[in-house]
Parts: structure tokens; C-alpha cells; sequence
């Protein structure tokens, strides 16, 4: 089957501690993304990949990392996490980017204390 | 850069009814414009989109029109059903290369 996987789907952390949200797409696509959805904000994205060793910065890219070593793999890292980082975030994938579908992965709902 | 407003930010309807959002755009060079449906405890799945050479898609109940003089779209649902209920999106974007900018969201609420 198609889709997007997140992991964790559910994480509670403190202040300050490094965490990693894996993203892995089956789909062999190419574009892959990170967002993150507030109340009243929507989707606002983080940072983007456009292949393999190519990432760069979306609309809200500050305290989050990411990497793409391998096509089908998009983590998101959380180096010293705030509660402002508190938020559901979703990873997306797509064949290309701009004008193809994205698939959504489920969401991770991550809450910093 | 792109700017997308979406309006309402929610919508209450009675099954059976029709329901319409409508997105405006700041960029006249955008040519891609999806919409997504966001079910509870899930990610937004794209339920139709319409590229700039058509002025309007249907998909069975759904239907999405495009005024590209006037840069807004709209999603058009008729006969509504409860499960229906969720939070839709609009996008927009330019060519492949570019990011898709989302609207801020519809709470459309459908009761029996």
C-alpha cells in the first residue's frame, strides 16, 4: 500500500531534549516535506527536500533540522525542543514538487513541557 | 511570494445542503490549485485539484471552479452527508519547484 509513515504518533518530551520524528515514504517520490498545523494557522511548512541531499528551509524552519541520506527517508529533528514547538506535524510526500499531489503522512502530535 | 485566504474559517450545514468555501490568491502565476479534506486524527488527503487551463472539475458530489481574472477558486459539495464533516484546505502554487502555500482551513460541520 501507498503512503507515508510517521513515528511516533503520539511523544511527550521536557524542554532541551534532542528528539527525532522519522518520515518514510514507499512511493519512490522525490519532494518530501515537514509541516506544522497550529489552531487558526493551518499548515505551515518547515522545511522541504527536493531530493536526495537537497533540503531546504520552509516558512517556519527555526529549531528544527532535517536530513534526506536516503530517498524514501525524512527525519525531523528537534535539537533542544521549546513548548512552542508544541504542535501536530505532518510529513508529505510527492513525485515532484509544485503541481503533483502530496501525500500526507498521519501526523505526530508532540508536546514539550 | 503566494498568499492563499481562506473563507469561512467554519461552516455549518444541514445534511443534505450544499456547502461552499472559496480561496483567494496573490500570485497570478500559480496554475495548481488543490483541495484537501483533513478527517480527525489523520493528515489531509487531496480530494480534487484544478490546474489553471480549466475553469471547472467535478467529482461526483464535489465540484471546484476556477475565475483565474479574479484569483479565487472555490470547492462546491452538494447534497452534503455527515461524513463530510472535517477541515478542508485549499492550496495554491506555481510550477514544479515551487512550494504549494495552504489556506488557514474550513471547519465544515455537517449535521442530520
Amino acid at each position: 500500500e501507498a503512503q507515508v509513515t510517521q513515528n511516533p504518533r503520539y511523544l511527550i518530551t521536557v524542554t532541551g531534549k534532542k528528539l527525532t520524528v522519522t518520515c518514510s515514504q514507499n512511493m519512490n517520490h522525490e519532494y518530501m516535506s515537514w509541516y506544522r498545523q497550529d489552531p487558526g494557522l493551518g499548515l505551515r511548512q518547515i522545511y522541504y527536500s527536493m531530493n536526495v541531499e537537497a533540503t531546504d528551509k520552509g516558512d517556519v524552519p527555526e529549531g528544527y533540522k532535517v536530513s534526506r541520506k536516503e530517498k524514501r527517508n525524512f527525519p525531523l529533528i528537534l535539537e533542544s525542543p521549546s513548548p512552542n514547538q508544541t504542535s501536530l506535524y505532518f510529513c508529505a510526500s510527492s513525485l515532484k514538487t509544485g503541481n503533483s499531489p502530496l501525500h500526507f503522512g498521519n501526523g505526530t502530535r508532540l508536546t514539550v513541557t | 511570494g503566494e498568499n492563499v485566504e481562506q473563507h469561512p474559517s467554519t461552516l455549518s450545514v444541514q445534511e443534505g445542503d450544499s456547502a461552499v468555501i472559496k480561496c483567494t490568491y496573490s500570485d497570478s502565476a500559480s496554475n495548481y490549485f488543490p483541495w484537501y479534506k483533513q478527517e480527525l486524527g489523520k493528515g489531509p488527503q487531496l480530494i480534487i485539484d484544478i490546474r489553471s487551463n480549466v475553469g471547472e472539475k467535478k467529482d461526483q458530489r464535489i465540484a471546484v471552479t476556477l475565475n483565474k481574472t479574479a484569483k479565487h477558486f472555490s470547492l462546491h459539495i452538494t447534497e452534503t452527508q455527515p461524513e463530510d464533516s472535517a477541515v478542508y484546505f485549499c492550496a495554491a502554487s506555481k510550477q514544479a519547484g515551487t512550494a504549494l502555500i495552504f489556506g488557514k482551513g474550513t471547519t465544515l460541520s455537517v449535521s442530520s
